[in-house]
């Protein structure tokens, strides 16, 4: 079965600083991957996704992904955070060819953003 | 782009009653729904997935009987908590997927159940 693993439950990092989120998956052939971000109290929001292609991604709000097969990785970048980014992301996988609502999440990161 | 809508954002009932929750697509037909359930820190995890018109397909260890899903028309999807206890107080979000195509599932912006 396929699973998603985000090492990180929790960062923390300066207004300014960059910003890695780890994610790791585990499938034979080649997975859907998407990155969402949760704010407090709401639902999901999609960043980025990745499907097949050039395996830098872009997504909304400045953040980037870069889909490393030999890695089985997808982490989620951003050159510069602002306060408001602080929320918890979740790193998604589906089974290429099935529903795209189907989805398995890794466990979440939360990042907190200090001033 | 697409909304989808989830009613209400929350809900406290008694213990033993039950609640019903609503997932709306507003400017989209969604031939396929999904409920997801996130207990506080944990991670989302697909409860049901609710097909328009047809039984809705349940995750193993979710109890269909309790959680009972009806998707009548293309745009509304409910999921009923039956007999509720405090364990199932928890987020429910739903998702949504356009019927004409698209490699996106919309989200609801979820549910907050809190059982007393």
């Amino acid at each position: 079965a396929q699973s998603v693993t985000q090492p990180d439950i929790h960062i923390t990092v300066s207004e300014g600083a960059s910003l890695e989120l780890r994610c790791n998956y585990s499938y034979g052939a080649t997975p859907y991957l998407f990155w969402y971000v949760q704010s407090p109290g709401q639902g999901l929001q999609l960043l980025l996704k990745y499907f097949s292609g050039d395996t830098l991604v872009q997504g909304i709000k400045g953040f980037e992904a870069e889909f490393k097969r030999s890695q089985s990785s997808f982490n989620l970048r951003k050159p510069s955070v602002h306060w408001s980014d602080a929320a918890e992301y979740f790193c998604a996988v589906i089974e290429g060819g099935t529903s795209y609502g189907k989805l398995t999440f890794g466990q979440g990161t939360i990042l907190t953003v200090h001033p | 782009g697409a909304v989808v809508s989830q009613h209400p954002s929350w809900v406290i009932c008694k213990s033993g009653t039950s609640v019903k929750i609503e997932c709306r697509s507003l400017d989209f037909q969604a031939t396929t729904m999904f409920w997801y359930r996130q207990f506080p820190k944990q991670s989302l995890m697909l409860m049901a997935t609710s097909n328009e018109g047809s039984k809705a397909t349940y995750e193993q260890g979710v109890e269909k009987d309790k959680f009972l899903i009806n998707h009548a028309s293309l745009t509304l999807s409910t999921l009923t908590v039956t007999s509720a206890h405090p364990e199932d107080s928890s987020f429910y979000i739903c998702s949504a997927k356009d019927h004409t195509g698209g490699t996106e599932a919309f989200f609801g912006q979820g549910t907050r159940l809190t059982v007393v």
